[in-house]
């Protein structure tokens, strides 16, 4: 069954901890992605990677880190950094190679704050 | 950077009328325009995508046009149904200068009452 997984679906923290979010695929893709979803928005891109070992931030990247150590994996953690943490947040894919835009998502992890 | 505007942000139609959203964008080297489907809960679907090239693409009731020289696309649903209901969102991207990264408008609210 190919697709991309995030785990956990919700995810609970207290104010000052770092949290780390979970993004796996099995499709091969080159390039990975992070956005941020909150109520009544649009998506927000916090950082992609589109090779491995590489990353870029994105239009709100601070108070967030990530790494790319597998093609399969781009986890991203949450620090104590992030003034607004709680949001849904939405990993994706893209197949790489140039003219290739299609990008797949996860079903998202729900991150509360407290 | 790219801003994407979407309206409305709320429609209600009734079952086998026809559904248009519309969106904008500032930069005009975007090139690729992908619309997404989101079901409460879940990860947005890529649904249709149209590309510069273009001017109008169909998938079954699905169609979406783009007029380059106004920096406009549109999503047209036709014959809607009850499954139709989702937050549907708008996505434009400039490519490669921006790792094939999306900006997204903030989303309709369709319903479609039977």
């Amino acid at each position: 069954d190919g697709g991309i997984t995030q785990s956990p679906k919700y995810l609970f923290r207290k104010e000052g901890q770092n949290v780390t979010l979970s993004c796996e695929q099995n499709l091969n893709h080159d390039a990975m992605y992070w956005y941020r979803q909150d109520p009544g928005q649009g998506l927000r891109l916090i950082y992609y990677s589109q090779i491995v070992n590489d990353f870029q931030k994105g239009d709100i990247a601070e108070g967030y880190s990530v790494s790319r150590e597998k093609k399969e994996s781009f986890p991203l953690t949450v620090t104590s950094a992030q003034k607004n943490p709680t949001a849904f947040y939405l990993c994706a894919s893209r197949p790489g190679g140039g003219g290739l835009h299609e990008q797949y998502f996860g079903p998202g992890t729900r991150l509360t704050v407290t | 950077g790219e801003n994407v505007e979407q309206h409305p942000s709320t429609l209600s139609v009734q079952e086998g009328d026809s559904a248009v959203i519309k969106c904008t964008y500032s930069d005009s080297a975007s090139n690729y325009f992908p619309w997404y489907k989101q079901e409460l809960g879940k990860g947005p679907q890529l649904i249709i995508d149209i590309r510069s090239n273009v001017g109008e693409k169909k998938d079954q009731r699905i169609a979406v046009t783009l007029n380059k020289t106004a920096k406009h696309f549109s999503l047209h649903i036709t014959e809607t149904q009850p499954e139709d209901s989702a937050v549907y969102f708008c996505a434009a991207s400039i490519g490669s200068n921006s790792g094939y990264a999306l900006n997204f408008g903030k989303g309709t609210s369709l319903l479609v009452t039977p």
